[in-house]
């Protein structure tokens, strides 16, 4: 298995709250991405990032933003979270565009 | 409008079975994927095709990428309880104006297969 971790694994926040979440890799893999999931949408992806500090917008980026300081670690944080941002967030990894990416086990949040 | 449609939505067979689930554009993919997840995973990468009409078989499952590298089709022969999971397929294209390849995921097929 790829070498993935997702924190935390669930949280509940309450609306409102800031909220992030943390991918760590340890494969060196320059490609990171954020995705979310949810029934009868599938898996949309919210942000990426292509390097240290290289980051871009995904299809869905409204209400999230990302950080990424360091090849191994890529922080996803909700400024202010809100009842639709219930999901399950997945972070991936991949060696090159496009490429197959490896995800890690997901993040389950709800927002009350 | 989805990029990438997946049918059927839901399949539930009986073990032995054979199936076929497709995923369909009107878009060209320089590559397409296939991905199997199960129930609180992540998606698991299965197979890549990257040529039009490229035929790839992992055991009892058979890939196959349209000529025109717009569709794809995942047909597995005896279906085992064990196959089931959400299969979802995902393809690679060039983002607009030029930016970076990023992959866009169907909805996916949710395939029981009952002992």
């Amino acid at each position: 298995d790829a070498g993935i971790t997702q924190s935390p694994r669930h949280k509940v926040t309450e609306t409102g709250t800031p909220v992030t979440l943390r991918c760590h890799q340890t494969e060196n893999h320059r490609y990171m991405y954020w995705y979310r999931q949810d029934p009868g949408h599938g898996l949309r992806l919210i942000h990426y990032s292509y390097g240290v500090k290289d980051t871009d917008k995904g299809e869905v980026s409204d209400g999230y933003s990302v950080s990424r300081s360091k090849t191994e670690d890529f922080l996803l944080t909700l400024e202010s979270a809100t009842s639709s941002q219930t999901s399950v967030y997945f972070c991936a990894i991949s060696k090159g565009q496009g490429a197959e990416a490896f995800f890690g086990q997901g993040t389950r949040l709800t927002v009350v | 409008t989805q990029l990438l449609e997946q049918s059927p939505q839901f399949l539930s067979i009986q073990e032995g079975e054979n199936l076929t689930v497709y995923c369909n554009s009107s878009s060209v993919f320089s590559s397409l994927q296939w991905y199997r997840q199960e129930p609180g995973e992540g998606p698991v990468l299965l197979v890549t095709v990257v040529t039009g009409g490229e035929v790839k078989k992992l055991k009892r499952l058979t890939f196959q990428f349209g000529d025109a590298r717009k569709d794809s089709s995942l047909h597995i022969t005896a279906a085992q309880p064990g196959d089931t999971g959400l299969y979802l397929c995902a393809g690679a294209r060039r983002g607009s104006g030029g930016s970076n390849y990023k992959l866009t995921f169907g909805k996916g097929t949710l395939l029981t297969v009952n002992p």
